[in-house]
C-alpha cells in the first residue's frame, strides 16, 4: 500500500525554524517527484514546493522562496521541508504528496494526512 | 502565474442531483488539470487528471471535461459521501495553482 506519513510539525515562534519530514512506503520513492502543499485554517490549498525524483530539480512558491528548502533522501525514502524565518502566515496543515511523474510538473496522486505548523508567540 | 476562477464557491444540492463545478484559467493550459475532493479534517484525494481521466477507484458518477481555459467537474448522481469540498489544480506551469474550492453541501 502506498503511504506517506508526515511529521515534525508543532508550535514555533515567529522567526523560528522547523523541519518537516515525510516517510514514504509502498512505491519506488526515487522514481517520483514529490511536493509539499499547505492549507491555512479554514482556507484553500496552496502549493509550496516540489522536487524531482533524483533531487536535482526544485521549485518553490514565491511566498516561501528563500525561506524554505525542499530536499529528499532516497536511501531513507524520506522527503523534507526545512522552514526558516517562519511567519504567522505560514501557519497551516502541511501535506506531503506524491506526484505522478519523475519530474515535477504532474498531478498529485497520493497525499499524506498532514502535519500542523503553528507560528505564534 | 496562472490564475484560476472556480465557481460556485458554495453549492447546495440534494442526494441524486446532478451537479457541475466550473474552473476557468487566466490562460490556456491544454488538458493539464486535476480535480481533488477533500472532506473535513482529511487530506485531499485525486479524482480526475488530464482534465477528463478518472483516477483508479473513483466512481464513474464523477466526470471531467474541458481543455484550454474552461473546465468542468460533473457529479451525475450525488451520493451522501460526495458532500465535500472540491478543488481544481493546474499543472501546466509553475507555480502550481489551485482553484478557491467549491463546497458541496446538503440542501
Amino acid at each position: 500500500e502506498v503511504q506517506l506519513v508526515e511529521s515534525g510539525g508543532g508550535l514555533v515562534q515567529p522567526g523560528g525554524s522547523l523541519r518537516l519530514s515525510c516517510a514514504a512506503s509502498g512505491f519506488t520513492f526515487s522514481s517520483y517527484a514529490m511536493s509539499w502543499v499547505r492549507q491555512a485554517p479554514g482556507k484553500g490549498l496552496e502549493w509550496v514546493s516540489a522536487i524531482s525524483g533524483s533531487g536535482g530539480s526544485t521549485y518553490y512558491a514565491d511566498s516561501v522562496k528563500g525561506r524554505f528548502t525542499i530536499s529528499r533522501d532516497n536511501s531513507k525514502n524520506t522527503l523534507y521541508l526545512q522552514m526558516n524565518s517562519l511567519r504567522a502566515e505560514d501557519t497551516a496543515v502541511y501535506y506531503c504528496a506524491k506526484e505522478a511523474w519523475s519530474n515535477p510538473g504532474g498531478y498529485m496522486d497520493v497525499w499524506g494526512k498532514g502535519t500542523t505548523v503553528t507560528v505564534s508567540s | 502565474v496562472i490564475w484560476m476562477t472556480q465557481s460556485p464557491s458554495l453549492l447546495s444540492a440534494s442526494t441524486g442531483d446532478r451537479v457541475t463545478i466550473s474552473c476557468r484559467m487566466s490562460q490556456g493550459i491544454s488538458s493539464y488539470l486535476a480535480w481533488y475532493q477533500q472532506k473535513p479534517g482529511k487530506a485531499p484525494e485525486l479524482l480526475i487528471y488530464a482534465a477528463s481521466t478518472l483516477q483508479s477507484g473513483v466512481p464513474s458518477r464523477f466526470s471531467g471535461s474541458g481543455s484550454g481555459t474552461d473546465f468542468t467537474l460533473t457529479i451525475s448522481c450525488l451520493q451522501s459521501e460526495d458532500f465535500a469540498t472540491y478543488y481544481c489544480q493546474q499543472y501546466y506551469s509553475f507555480p502550481r495553482t489551485f482553484g478557491q474550492g467549491t463546497k458541496v453541501e446538503i440542501k
